[in-house]
Parts: C-alpha cells; structure tokens; sequence
C-alpha cells in the first residue's frame, strides 16, 4: 500500500516482556515520528528522525524505551520490560520532507496492552 | 519549548451549525506551519488544514477554515455545515524547520443530529 504501514495492530504482552513495534513509512520520506497516545488523550512525542541527522529522542520517558531506523526507512520501537503504564497506542508517521511544508502522514497506530 | 494548548477539552454542535474549536501557541519563532488534524474513532489521524506563519491569509479548505492571529498567537478552527462524520477528535500542532511536531490535548467534537 501507498501509506504508513505499522504491524501489529494490537499487542498483549504480559508485564516484564520485552515488545517491538515496527513502522513502515511512505517510500522516499525522510521524515519519521514516533508518538504515543493514552486513551482519550493527547499525542506524547517520542522520538523523530529525519534524514542522516542524530535522532531527537526527548521524548523517550525512559530508557526502557528505544527506536531505530535502519537504512532511512523501516523503524522499529521497542520497549524492554513492559510496565503496565506503557499501555497506550503507539502512533507512527512519516513526511517527505522534514519541514511543515510537505504533510505527516499517520499510520493506524498499535495498540499495545500490557497485562 | 514550543507549547500548544486546546482549552476545549470537549465541545458539541447541531447538525449543519458551525463550531469553532480554539488553539494558542507558545514561541519566539516567527517562520512555522500550523495544523489541524482529526482522528475518527478509526484511529486514523489526517490532516484538515495548514498555514504558513509567514502568509497573513487565512486557509481553507471547503467547510473548514482558520482564524490565524499572529501577534496573538492564536489559531481557532471554524467548521461551517457541520456534518455527522466530522465528529471526531481534533489535533492543533505546531512545526517548525525541521523540528519536531508538537501537538496539543485535542478536543473531542460532537455532532447532534
């Protein structure tokens, strides 16, 4: 498909796992986020990569929680040792520029429970 | 840090009435983009509407347009006509350069019909 793929659209994992959650962007962008959205919340920011520049990672709530983009395309996010305050949808998207001038197209997001 | 707040945690509106959902911002900068996204119960967030700091005219975008106030760092959503699938959740974000996009708690819309 032409959109942001993310997989899998849910995930249960028991407390203490460790989870991955992979992000396929839109083929030639540059520009990839990662946020995360509670129920009935807002979006929190994560971590951004754009292009070759060092990744903004400000947002990581703890260093249980990782991300990689290997080869300016595929992301993957992963959570060690899963608590169950990490319970949330984790939202993806990508642009094919870094800049506001071209738009963020999202993913469906997954749905990550931890039990 | 850039800040975005939507004071309207929730908000209704009649079927073919017209509902403006308000945003204020926190820079220094002067060059940035200003968004609108919503996100249907589908979870799918897409985009409504931009504008561009720098261009003093209002966007719009069929039933949809903004009320962009620099100085005040304002940026209220005006949705004319309302419609049943409107109702949805709706993101105000700021960007700038190639920085981050930052989003504030949204506002969920109501629709009655």
């Amino acid at each position: 498909g032409a959109g942001v793929s993310q997989s899998p659209s849910n995930k249960v994992t028991e407390k203490g796992k460790d989870v991955e959650l992979r992000c396929d962007p839109i083929s030639g962008h540059t520009a990839l986020y990662w946020y995360r959205q509670s129920l009935g919340q807002g979006l929190e920011f994560l971590i951004y990569f754009q292009g070759n520049s060092a990744p903004d990672k400000s947002g990581l709530p703890s260093d249980r929680f990782s991300a990689e983009r290997t080869g300016g395309s595929v992301s993957t996010l992963t959570i060690q040792r899963t608590q169950q305050e990490d319970s949330a949808v984790y939202l993806c998207a990508s642009s094919l520029l870094g800049t506001g001038k071209t738009e963020a197209f999202f993913g469906q997001g997954t749905r990550l429970t931890v039990v | 840090a850039q800040t975005v707040t939507q004071s309207q945690p929730e908000m209704s509106v009649q079927e073919a009435e017209t509902v403006t959902l308000s945003c204020t911002y926190d820079t220094s900068e002067s060059d940035y983009y200003l968004f609108w996204y919503k996100q249907p119960p589908s979870r799918q967030m897409i985009l409504v509407i931009r504008q561009e700091a720098y261009k003093q005219q209002n966007a719009t975008e069929n039933r949809f347009s903004v009320n962009f106030q620099k100085a005040a760092k304002s940026f209220s959503l005006k949705i004319s006509d309302s419609q049943l699938g409107d109702a949805a959740m709706y993101f105000c974000a700021y960007k700038r350069g190639a920085q981050k996009l930052v989003f504030g708690q949204g506002t969920r819309l109501t629709i009655n019909p």
